[in-house]
């Protein structure tokens, strides 16, 4: 079957701390993976994506290789802002099925 | 590019009333959007597929007269929440397809928060 893993949360860092949340999953087949960013009250903006093995997604400071050996796609990075608070949220999905599989998200609060 | 919106925003109604909530594509065609409904602090839940010019697609235990979905042209689905009561209180959000050839990406709504009092 189809899933994602999420680290739990909730995370709290100080601005400029280095950022980790750990994502894996379990597929069949070769699937595209996403991470995905909610604001509060808002609703989810792709934040980066990676569609095959050893690719890296990267946007606004955020990074994620699709690991193919370790089925993981960890969200890194190097500076976290405290507008960086949000959840997280880690899924992936195969262009055969409509399915988008969602990670339990990971909220992360950036202290001053 | 990709933008999805929904209407309203937020709505406040009494229970034993309908709802509608809309969901469009404003710069992308959509053959298939989806409604998921998210509780405080939990991941989203999936409801139903909506495919243009067909019925939805509802997830297991998901009541299909309750959550009446109607995707009525290429840029609009729908989602009426019928008889609502107290529990139907959530974060109704909506995507909508997109294929960019190695993968389809889902382009979210802003959500909707309804309140049944």
């Amino acid at each position: 079957g189809n899933s994602v893993t999420q680290m739990e949360g909730p995370v709290t860092l100080s601005e400029e701390a280095f950022l980790t949340i750990n994502c894996t999953y379990t597929a069949t087949g070769y699937p595209s993976l996403f991470w995905y960013v909610q604001y509060p009250g808002e609703g989810l903006q792709l934040l980066l994506k990676a569609t095959k093995a050893d690719d890296k997604g990267s946007n606004k400071g955020f990074e994620a290789t699709y690991r193919k050996e370790t089925t993981s796609f960890h969200l890194e990075k190097g500076s976290v802002q405290v507008s960086d608070s949000a959840v997280y949220f880690c899924a992936l999905s195969h262009i055969s099925g409509n399915q988008f599989y969602f990670g339990t998200g990971t909220s992360l609060t950036v202290i001053p | 590019g990709a933008v999805v919106s929904q209407h309203p925003s937020w709505v406040i109604c009494k229970s034993g009333t309908s709802v509608k909530i809309e969901c469009r594509s404003l710069d992308f065609q959509a053959t298939t959007m989806f409604w998921y409904r998210q509780f405080p602090k939990q991941s989203l839940m999936l409801m139903a597929t909506s495919n243009e010019g067909s019925k939805a697609t509802y997830e297991q235990g998901v009541e299909k007269d309750k959550f009446l979905i109607n995707h009525a042209s290429l840029t609009l689905s729908t989602l009426t929440v019928t008889s609502a009561h107290p529990e139907d209180s959530s974060f109704y959000i909506c995507s909508a397809r997109l294929a960019t050839g190695f993968a389809y990406e889902q382009y979210f709504g802003p959500g909707t928060r309804l309140t049944v009092t």
